[in-house]
């Protein structure tokens, strides 16, 4: 099995930038999704990182360090939009690319 | 039109009664996944699909069951509903074969058992 870690709530300021940290402890690591998730809706993709290193699209940015099993997504010049939970996924090697989310991350923009 | 579809999006029953969940794609990805999703829990994995011959449990799949009638389709049925399966649940599509690793979901079933 794996745990995934990530904090429960966030809250920023509009124009901001948060930091959403993701820890997880697995066996045969194969990589990390980030979604997001608006209140009652469907979780939406917004990066996969295989590599060690920052991959950046746009105001998210998402890390990966393999060796400390560790990631961050990275939103900057946050809006009110950028309200939602956002969610840590872990692929395994060799499970069929099946996907082990963490607990989400509810970050709360304030203007 | 939405890639993947869900009905009904909202269901309320009764214990003890059989229901059944829908999902619908137009993606045309081989795989399909059912999760429910529960406050504090995260979602979590109940049932995978492969193809229309190979279906596999999930993490939690005790008290459910699945039918992949056509690489489109793909159901969900709680045979005898309990209120501890009251939750949000999803239907997601994949296919890493063709590099795509991402998986999209549907827009959700809101289940309450009473």
């Amino acid at each position: 099995g794996q745990n995934i870690d990530q904090p429960t709530e966030m809250t920023a300021t509009e124009g901001a930038i948060v930091q959403i940290n993701c820890t997880y402890q697995t066996s045969g690591f194969n990589g990390l999704f980030w979604y997001q998730q608006h209140a009652g809706e469907a979780p939406t993709f917004l990066s996969y990182n295989v590599l060690d290193g920052l991959e950046e699209k746009g105001r998210f940015s998402s890390f990966l360090s393999r060796s400390k099993g560790y990631s961050y997504l990275l939103l900057k010049e946050l809006q009110m939009k950028d309200s939602a939970s956002y969610l840590c996924a872990v692929e395994r090697q060799g499970d069929d690319y099946k996907l082990s989310f963490g607990a989400g991350t509810t970050v709360t923009v304030r203007a | 039109d939405a890639d993947v579809t869900q009905t009904p999006r909202n269901r309320i029953t009764k214990t003890g009664k059989r229901i059944m969940l829908e999902c619908s794609q137009t993606k045309g990805h081989d795989r399909m996944y059912w999760y429910r999703q529960d406050p504090g829990l995260g979602l979590r994995l109940i049932y995978y699909s492969f193809d229309v011959k190979d279906i596999n449990k999930g993490e939690i799949s005790d008290g459910y069951s699945v039918s992949r009638q056509a690489q489109a389709k793909f159901s969900l049925s709680l045979e005898s509903a309990i209120p501890n399966q009251t939750a949000l649940y999803f239907c997601a599509t994949s296919d890493p074969d063709r590099g795509l690793y991402e998986q999209y979901f549907g827009p959700g079933t809101r289940l309450t058992v009473t």
